[in-house]
């Protein structure tokens, strides 16, 4: 089934603390990303990746780290969390570009940072 | 970069009446406009989108209108269900880069 997985789905953690959020796709898209979804300010770009090795950022990306050291991964690093990193963030790939064909979602993981 | 506008931000309808959500752009050579359903809980995902060298899409109960004179684009929904109930975002992509920039989401409650 074709698919994109994130892990952690939910994550209680402490300031300071660094975490790892993962992100696998098997559809062999080359275009992967990362949001953060807050109330009233929808889906915003944190990270986003072309291509194996190619990573830029997006419209947030402080605080934030990526790598893409395989087609299929794409991590998101937070080195040390703070309590505004406290969101819902979604990973997302497509076959090409963003700018033409479908994103797909993975479901969402879930973070509060105490 | 491209902003993206979507209007209302919720929207209630009656359930068999029609809904209308409207998001306008700024990138005049954006060429790719998809709409996104969020359910409750779940992930976003697609559930129309239109290209620029069309004006309309429809899908069922479902259609997608662009105006690109305008820089706008519209989602309508007719014959709403109560399983219409959920956020709707549109998105536009940055057309020189690969960035893809979404609208704040309208959330819409259909009534039975």
């Amino acid at each position: 089934e074709a698919q994109v997985t994130q892990n952690p789905r939910y994550l209680i953690t402490v300031t300071g603390k660094k975490l790892t959020v993962t992100c696998s796709q098997n559809m062999n898209h080359e275009y992967m990303s990362w949001y953060r979804q807050d109330p009233g300010l929808g889906l915003r770009q944190i990270y986003y990746s072309m291509n194996v090795e190619v990573t830029d950022k997006g419209d947030v990306p402080e605080g934030y780290k990526v790598s893409r050291k395989e087609k299929r991964n794409f991590p998101l690093i937070l080195e040390s969390p703070s309590p505004n990193q406290t969101s819902l963030y979604f990973c997302a790939s497509s076959w090409d570009r963003a700018r033409n064909t479908e994103a797909f979602f993975g479901q969402g993981t879930r973070l509060t940072v105490v | 970069g491209e902003n993206v506008e979507q209007h209302p931000s919720t929207l209630s309808v009656q359930e068999g009446d029609s809904a209308v959500i409207k998001c306008t752009y700024s990138d005049s050579a954006s060429n790719y406009f998809p709409w996104y359903k969020q359910e409750l809980g779940k992930r976003p995902q697609l559930i129309i989108d239109i290209r620029s060298n069309v004006g309309e899409k429809k899908d069922q109960r479902i259609a997608v209108t662009l105006n690109k004179t305008a820089k706008h684009f519209s989602l309508h929904i007719t014959e709403t269900q109560p399983e219409d109930s959920a956020v709707y975002f549109c998105a536009a992509p940055k057309a020189a880069g690969n960035k893809l920039t979404f609208g704040g989401g309208t959330r819409v409650l259909v009534k039975p």
